[in-house]
């Protein structure tokens, strides 16, 4: 089935730096690639999709210029975190629709200290 | 407002039992995706359902989306403490394209 790998799974950083997730398509190609945010016992709220080529669009309330995202290729979406504080510090999650539904990354538990 | 209110937020229940979470709306939905998460994963699919009235079972799951494509429901049969975890309910309508909209999501705790 189709296979969406994230990386890295967790993630300690200092405030003020700025870290990187990875999303690839395994096994398919992803002209959209949809990033939520999701806080302990809650459910995913999402923060924007990824378009491969062009910009990608962002839900209201979702900073742009903080959370960075690039979708360079058609099995490649990054979210970069810019200037992190510790109220970033969440669960993050990647999701592509393949032939048969979406299927989600693994996730990325990002602390920052 | 939420468009996909799913109810309850947390239940906690003894192995053997029975139990329903429900999924409404009062937006009609082209397709609902019902999920399984565990804590530090992402969310698993269980299920898809597309057509008003369609039920699906999978093992002790039982899925039903409403006539009218507002609603549905996942009912787990003699639960197990291996069924503990957030089960989510996603749908997505006529309108929001590609977008996939989350219920609140249901806790759910089996307990030996």
């Amino acid at each position: 089935g189709a296979v969406v790998s994230q990386h890295p799974s967790w993630v300690i950083c200092k405030s003020g730096t700025s870290v990187k997730i990875e999303c690839r398509s395994l096994d398919f190609q992803a002209t959209t690639m949809f990033w939520y945010r999701q806080f302990p016992k809650q459910s995913l709220m999402l923060m924007a999709t990824s378009n491969e080529g062009s910009k990608a669009t962002y839900e209201q309330g979702v900073e742009k210029d903080k959370f960075l995202i690039n979708h360079a290729s058609l099995t490649l979406s990054t979210l970069t975190v810019t200037s992190a504080h510790p109220e970033d510090s969440s669960f993050y999650i990647c999701s592509a629709r393949a032939l048969l539904g979406y299927t989600f990354g693994s996730g990325t538990r990002l602390t920052v200290v | 407002t939420q468009l996909l209110e799913q109810s309850p937020q947390f239940l906690s229940i003894q192995e053997g039992e029975n139990l329903t979470v429900y999924c409404n709306s009062s937006s009609v939905f082209s397709s609902l995706q019902w999920y399984r998460q565990e804590p530090g994963e992402g969310p698993v699919l269980l299920v898809t359902v597309v057509t008003g009235g369609e039920v699906k079972k999978l093992k002790r799951l039982t899925f039903q989306f409403g006539d009218a494509r507002k609603d549905s429901s996942l009912h787990i049969t003699a639960a197990q403490p291996g069924d503990t975890g957030l089960y989510l309910c996603a749908g997505e309508t006529e309108t929001s394209g590609s977008r996939l909209t989350f219920g609140e999501g249901t806790q759910l705790t089996v307990n030996p």
